[in-house]
């Protein structure tokens, strides 16, 4: 099946960027997620970019997605420590069962 | 705001009782998914429903395993005789639309465990 692999740490100083990174095996993805979870709850919708768009920004938030070589990431500028959370990627193609492939999450600790 | 509500929060039992999770999705919003967590971070796609319709159950064990969305009443999801490997979190999300403008809101989470 399709696969969407992350790393599963990342640790920054407070007011540094963070980039996440995500890749994917699905050729035909149309849709590219990132989410955020923090502890005790469910996934909150960060921000998604279409596979026809090279980068959208919004606010402290910008993915880059590199089509070719299937990778996707998330900057976050100026990280506070309320950043400090799981990231989560996923991705579905533009097929009829809308089911997102999800990576197992990176977690992000800002430290002052 | 708007939001996915789940109930209960926690739920315990014992191996071979049944367990029943709710979920009332986003009013307005047609599909409705069933995830389990587990292993900490790892989602596995159970089911998926638009409006009261089975959508995809490919992730579904049927043999233990059910699920409902009924007109005006909370999405269900019902596992029988439960087993130890169930304990896990389960996440409710709602999808408006699966167009262009997509927007999903996952719910809070149930924590299943079972002992």
């Amino acid at each position: 099946g399709e696969d969407v692999e992350q790393s599963l740490f990342l640790s920054v100083r407070e007011g540094d960027s963070s980039v996440i990174n995500c890749t994917y095996t699905d050729s035909s993805s149309t849709y590219l997620y990132w989410y955020k979870q923090e502890p005790g709850a469910g996934l909150q919708l960060l921000t998604y970019i279409f596979s026809n768009m090279d980068m959208k920004q919004d606010q402290r938030l910008t993915v880059l997605l590199n089509k070719k070589d299937k990778h996707l990431s998330l900057r976050i500028a100026d990280t506070q420590t309320g950043d400090s959370a799981i990231y989560f990627c996923a991705e579905r193609g533009s097929g009829g069962s809308y089911i997102p492939t999800f990576g197992r999450g990176t977690s992000l600790i800002v430290h002052p | 705001g708007e939001e996915v509500a789940q109930t209960p929060k926690h739920l315990v039992r014992g191996e071979g009782q049944k367990a029943k999770l709710y979920c009332a999705p986003i009013k307005g919003h047609s599909y409705v998914f069933w995830y389990q967590q587990v292993l900490k971070n790892e989602f596995k796609f159970l089911i998926s429903f638009q409006n009261e319709n089975v959508f995809d159950e490919t992730g579904m064990p049927k043999e233990r395993f059910s699920a409902k969305c009924l007109p005006n009443s909370p999405c269900s999801l019902e596992i029988q005789a439960t087993k130890l490997e169930d304990s896990a979190v389960y996440f409710c999300a709602s999808t408006l639309t699966a167009g262009a403008q997509e927007t999903q809101y996952f719910g809070p989470g149930t924590r299943l465990l079972v002992l």
